[in-house]
């Protein structure tokens, strides 16, 4: 079966500082890979997503994520926080890329940014 | 164009009450999902729906819980003899390729 891990709940990080954002997964063929952002009180918002080819991808807000087979990782970065960026990140994994494709997700991780 | 609409935003109920919650997709989407997201339990998959396929429902935890998509759109879960560990926020989610798009969910709360 599938699984996610998140391994940190909360994360602080200053205004302008870099950010990194683990995700590790378990699942036995290609992995598709995503990665949500929810805003309090709202739904999830797609930021980006690994289905293969390049394994450094580019999404919404500036962030990018690496899948790194060997690791089972696909983790989260961005090089400049903004204060607007404080929400909760969800990594998920998908079976397939057609429609159909529902989601495991993982615990999620709450990111705080101080001023 | 409008996203995809939940209603209630939130419900409060008595134990053992049945409730019903809405979910309204993207026009033109042909896949619909329904998770929970909960404290305990974090994001789960319920159901889904695709065009007039049977739905896959092995994301749904006990029998108290259906649903149904009506002439491929609207979508209603249904929670029989509520019980407070159903207190949780309910997604849903509509697409038709890879992306899926969330609506704002709905808070039930079971006293």
């Amino acid at each position: 079966a599938q699984s996610v891990t998140q391994p940190d709940i909360h994360i602080t990080v200053s205004e302008g500082a870099s950010l990194e954002l683990r995700c590790n997964y378990s699942y036995g063929a290609t992995p598709y890979l995503f990665w949500y952002v929810q805003s309090p009180g709202q739904g999830l918002q797609l930021l980006l997503k690994y289905f293969s080819g390049d394994t450094l991808v580019q999404g919404i807000k500036g962030f990018e994520a690496e899948f790194k087979r060997s690791q089972s990782s696909f983790n989260l970065r961005k090089p400049s926080v903004h204060w607007s960026d404080a929400a909760e990140y969800f990594c998920a994994v998908g079976e397939s890329v057609s429609v159909g494709n529902k989601l495991v997700f993982g615990a999620g991780t709450i990111l705080r940014v101080k001023s | 164009g409008a996203g995809v609409s939940q209603s209630p935003s939130n419900k409060v109920t008595e134990k053992g009450k049945d409730v019903e919650l809405r979910c309204d997709p993207i026009s033109g989407h042909t896949a619909l999902y329904w998770y929970r997201q909960s404290l305990g339990q974090g994001l789960e998959f319920l159901i889904y729906f695709q065009g007039n396929s049977a739905p896959d429902k092995s994301g749904l935890p006990s029998d108290r819980f259906s649903a149904e998509r009506t002439g491929g759109s609207v979508s209603t879960l249904t929670i029989q003899r509520t019980q407070q560990e159903d207190s949780a926020v309910y997604l849903c989610a509509s697409s038709r390729n890879y992306e899926q798009y969330f609506g704002p969910g709905t808070r039930l709360t079971v006293t």
